[in-house]
């Protein structure tokens, strides 16, 4: 059985560009949450998708936006960057995250924005 | 606004000896679960333990335990016999039974030293 799967590892770009991060749910889970992570920080919650739709949503703006597929992969997408969005950025998946089960964390992606 | 706090930016245990990190949160709700997580320096997040806020009895798995006392919103760690292997950045995290995403604290860098 994989586990959570994230692509790139690492990245640059500079402010104002796009980026598109990847992440292969654990196998047969349903549930994917991305999480943004700054330097000595405790991750912070970006949006969470349960089969195909957006469920929650943290206080982030529109410019954060992602997808998740029917093979129940995921991306995040974040235009116009800025320099505080650099971060390392963490998926995890879930079967059971509406009863309390544990979420699975990808190693993230970590992004620099100059 | 429901909030999780970690008071103790660092700390250091020697080999063999026993540690307790502490959680405090805040939340109006009654259903809730609490986790501490494991961040070693390869980044990927690992699940330690979890409480259901609905269960009295303090979870253990192993080596870890936790303190939890629902009254004073506490949910402290405790590590026994420490490990070189216990290194890492530690956690706390709560998650509302209304929503979907994990709340962090900052969380507690832990040094075990030989």
């Amino acid at each position: 059985e994989t586990g959570v799967t994230q692509s790139p590892t690492h990245l640059i770009k500079t402010r104002g560009q796009q980026v598109t991060l990847r992440c292969s749910s654990q196998s047969g889970h349903n549930t994917v949450s991305w999480y943004q992570q700054a330097l000595g920080q405790g991750p912070q919650f970006i949006f969470q998708y349960y089969r195909e739709e957006e469920n929650g949503r943290g206080n982030f703006p529109p410019r954060f936006s992602g997808l998740q597929f029917p093979n129940y992969s995921s991306e995040l997408n974040v235009n116009a960057l800025e320099l505080d969005d650099s971060a390392l950025y963490l998926c995890a998946s879930s079967l059971e995250w509406g009863r309390g089960g544990e979420l699975f964390f990808g190693e993230g992606s970590r992004l620099t924005v100059l | 606004a429901q909030t999780v706090t970690q008071s103790q930016p660092e700390m250091s245990v020697q080999e063999a000896e026993t540690v307790t990190l502490s959680c405090t949160y805040d939340t109006s709700e009654n259903n809730y679960y609490l986790f501490w997580y494991k961040q070693p320096p390869s980044r990927q997040m690992i699940l330690v333990i979890r409480q259901e806020a609905y269960k009295q009895q303090n979870a253990t798995e192993n080596r870890f335990s936790v303190n939890f006392q629902k009254a004073a919103k506490s949910f402290s760690l405790k590590i026994s016999d420490s490990q070189l292997g216990d290194t890492a950045m530690y956690f706390c995290a709560f998650k509302p039974g209304s929503q979907g995403n994990l709340i962090f604290g900052k969380g507690t860098k832990l040094s075990v030293k030989p």
